[in-house]
């Protein structure tokens, strides 16, 4: 069983369109990490959330991090090509260990 | 450009061959990861070091041998591989064990023939 599950798995809409993709779990988490990964590449940190009810602004990306720190949300307003990609959540538990989810496939058509 | 980095980027190797993986990170974190990215799952911890000492090995097979001379340095040898090991190898590293985030090379691609 997954400790982390991401939804939905793939996304496919069209330049400007708005999106939301989901990272639940069970588990508390200490932190939560989104990351972002293109095709033969590392996962690129986008942003690390901590406390319950959080929220991140980074340009059009909007993260939540919720109430009791078990899930998360990423928003993307006006969706670009370049935020094609693979998005993945991991979360902090248990001191040395990072869970992560098994990602969000999101292509943005022009 | 995160600070981790990983060479090779590209590697092809026969099953009857040996050769290593190395990773190097310049953000003087004490804590390095090996994971394992295959199509369709998601990412697999296979190794954790903590100032240079083993702390986790999640029951991966002894063909994968890993070594950590300093906190700098991580290598992850290889010998005598299958084909199903084909996959993206990605090193990582933390400020410290139970750091709230960890940064990742940009992976070295591995194909087993």
């Amino acid at each position: 069983t997954q400790l982390l599950e991401q939804s939905p798995q793939f996304l496919s809409i069209q330049e400007g369109e708005n999106l939301t993709v989901y990272c639940n779990s069970s588990s508390v988490f200490s932190s939560l990490q989104w990351y972002r990964q293109e095709p033969g590449e590392g996962p690129v940190l986008l942003v690390t959330v901590v406390t319950g009810g959080e929220v991140k602004k980074l340009k059009r990306l909007t993260f939540q991090f919720g109430d009791a720190r078990k899930d998360s949300s990423l928003h993307i307003t006006a969706a670009q090509t370049g935020d094609t990609g693979l998005y993945l959540c991991a979360g902090a538990h248990n001191f040395n260990k990072f869970y992560f989810g098994s990602g969000t496939k999101l292509n943005v058509k022009p | 450009e995160t600070g981790v980095t990983q060479t090779p980027r590209h590697l092809v190797m026969g099953m009857t061959n040996k050769k290593s993986l190395k990773c190097e990170q310049h953000l003087g974190h004490n804590a390095m990861y090996w994971y394992k990215q295959s199509a369709k799952k998601p990412l697999e911890l296979m190794f954790v070091y903590s100032l240079e000492e083993r702390v986790e090995n999640n029951s991966v097979p002894s063909r994968f041998s890993p070594e950590c001379p300093n906190s700098s340095h991580l290598f992850l040898h290889l010998h005598t591989l299958q084909p199903e090991d084909s996959a993206l190898y990605l090193c990582a590293s933390s400020q410290a064990l139970g750091g709230n985030t960890i940064y990742f090379g940009e992976g070295s691609w591995l194909t087993v023939v």
